[in-house]
């Protein structure tokens, strides 16, 4: 079965300094998506990056971007620029091609002003 | 606001009882998934729904189950609520098969006592 493992439960950064949440994932197949969700203390989950098994390329959005390692099965999250907004839980989840798309526990992200 | 809608937004029910959580997915989406977050956890998968079908299932218990209909929303029926059932219950909604963007609602949060 996949899983979905985010090793740092908490983590802090100064404000406009950069962050990078680490994700590995265990998966047999080689066709899958990835994502990092963001979930503010309203609660509400918004995705912040997508990225697909079969590109190599790096997704960016902005000040986040990813470090896809698919061989690793690693894919971490930078945030350059860190703003106030960005303190919430990060999430990792692992879609694969039966639409099943499962989370990591998450990593609470602290900005220090 | 995702358009994804839930309701009830607040629940607060007794143990041994049942309850039934709603979702309307956003217009067009026929994928519809029910997640559970406990508090500070992340989220675990319920279970998935496209087109009316059940596609994916994860830890769902059996005091658990779920339909969607032919107008695509969605509900999550629990029963024999016990004191750990209490949790904040998701529902996303996405395009189309084949792990496109979850969009998430703004949760059911149930409370039992």
């Amino acid at each position: 079965a996949q899983t979905v493992t985010q090793s740092q439960p908490e983590m802090s950064v100064q404000e406009a300094e950069t962050v990078t949440l680490s994700c590995t994932y265990d998966t047999s197949e080689s066709d899958y998506y990835l994502f990092w969700y963001k979930q503010p203390p309203s609660r509400q989950m918004i995705l912040v990056i997508r990225q697909e098994a079969y590109k190599q390329q790096n997704a960016t959005e902005n000040r986040f971007s990813v470090n896809f390692q698919k061989a690793a099965k690693s894919f971490s999250l930078k945030i350059s620029d860190s703003q106030l907004g960005d303190a919430a839980m990060y999430f990792c989840a692992y879609g694969d091609r039966d639409d099943k798309i499962i989370f990591g526990k998450g990593t609470r992200l602290h900005i220090l002003p | 606001d995702s358009g994804v809608t839930q309701t009830p937004k607040h629940l607060i029910t007794a143990t041994g009882q049942r309850v039934t959580l709603r979702c309307s997915p956003r217009s067009g989406d026929l994928s519809v998934y029910w997640y559970q977050q406990s508090l500070d956890q992340g989220l675990q998968f319920l279970i998935q729904y496209y087109n009316g079908e059940e596609r994916a299932k994860g830890n769902i218990l059996e005091r658990f189950s779920a339909q969607q209909f032919p107008d695509l929303h969605s509900e999550l029926n629990l029963s024999s609520l016990e004191l750990g059932d209490s949790a904040l219950y998701f529902c996303a909604s996405s395009v189309v098969s084949g792990s496109r963007e979850l969009f998430f609602g703004e949760g059911s949060r149930l409370t039992v006592l």
